[in-house]
């Protein structure tokens, strides 16, 4: 398997406008996380997914972020409007179903919005 | 709640000397517990994770990790360092039941000099 596969691997963009991030997880895992780093806050989880459904997003930090998971071998991270806070390195990672096992991670986004 | 701390932003060692970055966590039930490791402008490799049985938990790339119920302690260690070994670090601590995410502190960064 490829691993975790994360499109695109850098974004720059205008505030305001409208940011798509997408994710391909491992094959056969049943978990999907979004994870956001910056410098300040360090790795934070935003949303994850459980078989396709989101099980907490409590990490989402405003409105203006929603993700998806149509189906069990992509998913994406949305934010409109954007804005400069919003830069920092969005991370991807899936992991089998049993709470014990490690997630594996994609190679991140990095957004910049100016 | 689920939290990680990780006492040191930045961890210096000469090369060959043994290094170790700490990492304390809290968590209701009992913890599922795991290092990672981030090269610059990559993704989070998993190094080695405790579950249960052994204190000693021995990874990749020669590092090991020793768990303290009573400490709530998980710290990361390598007997004799090596310059590659400069990195960022990451703990996570997952509660022991299905479905939940790994948490991250905040990371520490080792630097490891010839």
């Amino acid at each position: 398997d490829a691993g975790v596969i994360q499109s695109p691997r850098h974004e720059v963009t205008e505030m305001g406008q409208e940011v798509t991030l997408r994710c391909k997880p491992i094959s056969g895992h049943d978990y999907l996380f979004w994870y956001r780093q910056t410098m300040m806050r360090g790795l934070e989880l935003l949303i994850y997914f459980n078989n396709n459904v989101p099980i907490d997003d409590s990490g989402m930090p405003e409105d203006r972020f929603s993700a998806k998971m149509p189906n069990a071998s992509f998913s994406t991270l949305k934010i409109q409007p954007s804005e400069p806070r919003d830069s920092a390195v969005y991370f991807c990672a899936s992991s089998l179903r049993t709470g014990n096992t490690e997630a594996f991670f994609g190679q991140g986004t990095r957004l910049t919005v100016v | 709640a689920q939290s990680v701390a990780q006492p040191e932003d930045q961890v210096n060692v000469a090369e060959g000397n043994p290094l170790t970055v700490k990492c304390t966590y809290s968590v209701s039930g009992n913890p599922y517990l795991f290092w990672y490791v981030q090269y610059p402008n990559r993704g989070l490799q998993f190094l080695l994770k405790y579950i249960t049985g052994d204190n000693l938990v021995k990874g990749s790339y020669g590092f090991e990790a020793e768990f303290n119920k009573s400490q709530t302690s998980f710290h990361l260690k390598k007997p004799s360092a090596l310059v590659s070994d400069s990195a960022l670090y990451f703990c996570a601590v997952r509660e022991g039941q299905a479905g939940t995410a790994l948490i991250f502190g905040k990371g520490t960064t080792l630097s490891v000099s010839s």
